[in-house]
């Protein structure tokens, strides 16, 4: 069975560094793209990037370049993201995703497996 | 970035409604587009891949469709279990967008 489990939620002083993580299992880890999603509260989803733990390749949207870490250690099946500096408005859920490949009528990615998500809360 | 322009951004239906979403991409994404539900509290769920495959187990009133830039998720009998937040997704070129969501409440 595929299962992503994100690490659990983290209270953090504005200016503090933080890194999450998202164990993968039931599959060959090094085979997929995983994906991090932003959720503030009460707002939509934000794609922040992914990673290819199989050589490490990380792309970001350019809303969250230089604003977070993508990282994974393909030898204990784990990626992570990670900030720096949090500010308050990093506040929010952050979940990770398989990205999967479909290469039946047209060639197309899409997430079908989420992490249960990791709260991250930003408050002096 | 391409960006998504999804509508409605709510409604209210009734059990047994027919509902239509749809996104826009600003420039062209083939069908690399996919359609995912969100229920309060919930991690997000894959509906439809590549505009029109419905992920297994999900209920046949799915449907999505659209190539291009225009793109339809479909429920042809809303059910009670089915209130909750719809999101698109393009993924084209590995930098991937959301829409910006559509919540569906009842009537």
């Amino acid at each position: 069975e595929v299962q992503l489990v994100q690490s659990g939620a983290e209270v953090k002083k504005p200016g503090e560094s933080l890194k999450i993580s998202c164990k993968g299992s039931g599959y060959s880890f090094t085979s997929y793209w995983i994906g991090w999603v932003r959720q503030m509260p009460g707002k939509g989803l934000e794609w922040m990037g992914i990673i290819y733990p199989g050589d490490s390749d990380t792309r970001y949207s350019p809303s969250f370049q230089g604003q977070v870490t993508i990282s994974a250690d393909k030898s204990i099946s784990t990626a992570y993201l990670q900030w720096s500096s949090l500010k308050a408005s990093d506040t929010a859920m952050y979940y990770c995703a398989r990205r999967q490949y479909s290469s039946g009528l047209g060639r197309s990615y899409y997430f079908d497996y989420w992490g249960q998500g990791t709260l991250v809360t930003v408050s002096s | 970035a391409i960006q998504m322009t999804q509508s409605p951004s709510s409604l209210s239906a009734s059990v047994g409604d027919r509902v239509t979403i749809t996104c826009r991409a600003s420039q062209g994404i083939r069908n690399d587009l996919g359609w995912y539900q969100q229920k309060p509290g919930k991690a997000p769920k894959l509906l439809i891949y590549a505009a029109s495959s419905l992920q297994s187990g999900v209920p046949s009133r799915f449907s999505g469709s659209g190539s291009g830039t225009d793109f339809t998720l479909t429920i042809s009998s809303l059910q009670p279990e089915d209130f909750a937040t719809y999101y698109c997704l393009q993924d084209y070129n590995y930098l991937g967008t959301f829409g910006q969501g559509t919540k569906v409440e009842i009537k």
